[in-house]
C-alpha cells in the first residue's frame, strides 16, 4: 500500500523533449509538492499546490509546469528539456497546508543526455 | 543572504554512542523545523517537527533542540545502531506555507 507512488521510476531522454511523470497519493491529503534533488544532493522545492492554487517556487523555468487532474494527482511536465534538468524529482504530500509533516514519494531519476 | 547549513563532512560514529547532527540557519525567522531521514535512492522520511516555542522533543531514541537565539537545532540519536546509517535532512518553512527550505543534510555512519 504505497502511499506516495511516482512513475516512471527511471527516464532518459534526449535534449529538447517533452516529459512528464506522475505521482499519486492515497493519503487523502490535499496538499501536494515537487522538489528537484540535483547531483549534490540539495533538495528543492519547485511548486505546492492545494485545492487548485498553484504556489511556484521563483526559480523554477516556465518549462516546468504541475498538472493535477483531481486530488490524488499531480503530474509534472517538463518541455524542452535540458542537461541542467538531469536530477532526482520527488513528489510529496501532506494534510494541508501549515506545520503538517510531508510524505514523500520514491523518487524519478530524470536523465537527459 | 538566507542559508541553512548542515555540515557537509560524513559523520563516523560507533555503535552505542550518541550521534548529534547540527543544523544552523541565517536570515529567517521559522514557526517550526522538521527532520527527516533519507536512504540512497529513496524519498525522505519525516522523524520529528519542533516549534519555534519549545526547546526539546524526543521520540524514542530521538531528540531535537531548537534554539531560536542561536538560530539552531541539535538532532540526536542516544544509543545509536547501525541501522540509523542515513542522511538525515533539516527543514524549516520561511514563509509558514510548508513551501519547505532543506538544508545540504549531514550522512551518518554507525559502525558496528
Amino acid at each position: 500500500d504505497t502511499a506516495v507512488s511516482q512513475t516512471p521510476k527511471y527516464l532518459v531522454t534526449q535534449m529538447g523533449n517533452d516529459k512528464s511523470i506522475k505521482c499519486e497519493q492515497n493519503l487523502g491529503h490535499d496538499t501536494m509538492y515537487w522538489y528537484k534533488q540535483d547531483s549534490k544532493k540539495f533538495l528543492k522545492i519547485m511548486f505546492s499546490y492545494n485545492n487548485k492554487e498553484l504556489i511556484i517556487n521563483e526559480t523554477v523555468p516556465n518549462r516546468f509546469s504541475p498538472k493535477s487532474p483531481d486530488k490524488a494527482h499531480l503530474n509534472l511536465h517538463i518541455n524542452s528539456l535540458e542537461l541542467g534538468d538531469s536530477a532526482v524529482y520527488f513528489c510529496a504530500s501532506s494534510r494541508g497546508t501549515g506545520m503538517n509533516e510531508q510524505f514523500f514519494g520514491p523518487g524519478t531519476r530524470l536523465t537527459v543526455l | 543572504s538566507q542559508k541553512i547549513e548542515q555540515n557537509s563532512e560524513a559523520l563516523n560514529i560507533q555503535e552505542g554512542k550518541t550521534a548529534t547532527l547540527t543544523c544552523n540557519y541565517t536570515n529567517y525567522s521559522p514557526a517550526y523545523l522538521q527532520w527527516y531521514r533519507q536512504d540512497p535512492g529513496r524519498g525522505p522520511v519525516f522523524l520529528l517537527l519542533i516549534r519555534e516555542n519549545e526547546k526539546e522533543k524526543r521520540k524514542e531514541r530521538l531528540k531535537v533542540t531548537f534554539d531560536t537565539t542561536l538560530k539552531q537545532s541539535l538532532f540526536h540519536i542516544t544509543a545509536s545502531q547501525p541501522a540509523d546509517s542515513a542522511t538525515y535532512l533539516c527543514a524549516l518553512d520561511p514563509n509558514a506555507g510548508n513551501m519547505l527550505t532543506f538544508g545540504g543534510g549531514t550522512r551518518l555512519m554507525v559502525k558496528p
